[in-house]
């Protein structure tokens, strides 16, 4: 079964600074998607990235950006220039090719210092 | 933006009850799933839904549970008879395309079974 790990359960920042979150996972697929969804204090997750494993090129969304190792099945989030608003719960998600179903990691809770 | 907008946010129950979890997902989505997350532990899939039917769902989803699309434009999660551990938080999300992994999440239902 696949699984996914963060190691990291809290993580600070402060504002205007970058920061990475780590992501590890275990599969035997080759076909599957990662994922980091953000869960802010108003509960809803939302997607912030996404990254097929057939693309060699890290995906890249405006300040946030991965680092998808695929070998060492690696999939750390960094985000540059930190804002306030970043604060929130970061899940990574693991989805296999033909599955609807995502695996999540335990989260880790961002704060962003003023 | 169309959100997913779930009811109640909060809802407790006694051992043995039953309860009907109630989300309004994106009109114009497809695809519709049932999350839950217990306290302290990982988001867990429990099941999705597609062209009236379960498409796929996890050993969590035993006969207690059942969804329904009752009416083409809300979604219920029931469980037949409550037990101390499905309390939880339980999150609807929907998508447009199952393949992409892009979910629409709710605030999600804090469920309490005492």
């Amino acid at each position: 079964a696949q699984t996914v790990t963060q190691s990291q359960p809290e993580m600070s920042v402060q504002e205007a600074e970058t920061v990475t979150l780590s992501c590890t996972y275990d599969t035997s697929e080759s076909d599957y998607y990662l994922f980091w969804y953000k869960q802010p204090p108003s509960r809803q997750m939302i997607l912030v990235i996404r990254q097929e494993a057939y693309k060699q090129q890290n995906a890249t969304e405006n300040r946030f950006s991965v680092n998808f190792q695929k070998a060492a099945k690696s999939f750390s989030l960094k985000i540059s220039d930190s804002q306030l608003g970043d604060a929130a719960m970061y899940f990574c998600a693991y989805k296999q090719g033909g599955s609807e179903k995502l695996v999540f990691g335990k989260g880790t809770k961002l704060t962003v210092n003023p | 933006e169309p959100e997913v907008t779930q009811t109640p946010s909060h809802q407790v129950t006694q051992m043995g009850q039953e309860v009907i979890l109630r989300c309004v997902p994106i009109s114009n989505h497809l695809y519709f799933y049932w999350y839950r997350q217990i306290l302290g532990q990982k988001v867990e899939f429990l099941v999705s839904f597609y062209n009236n039917e379960i498409s796929e769902k996890s050993e969590i989803f035993d006969d207690q549970f059942s969804v329904e699309r009752p009416d083409g434009s809300n979604f219920t999660l029931k469980i037949r008879s409550t037990k101390l551990e499905d309390s939880a938080m339980y999150f609807c999300a929907s998508s447009e395309v199952a393949e992409w992994g892009k979910l629409f999440f709710g605030s999600g239902t804090q469920l309490s079974v005492l």
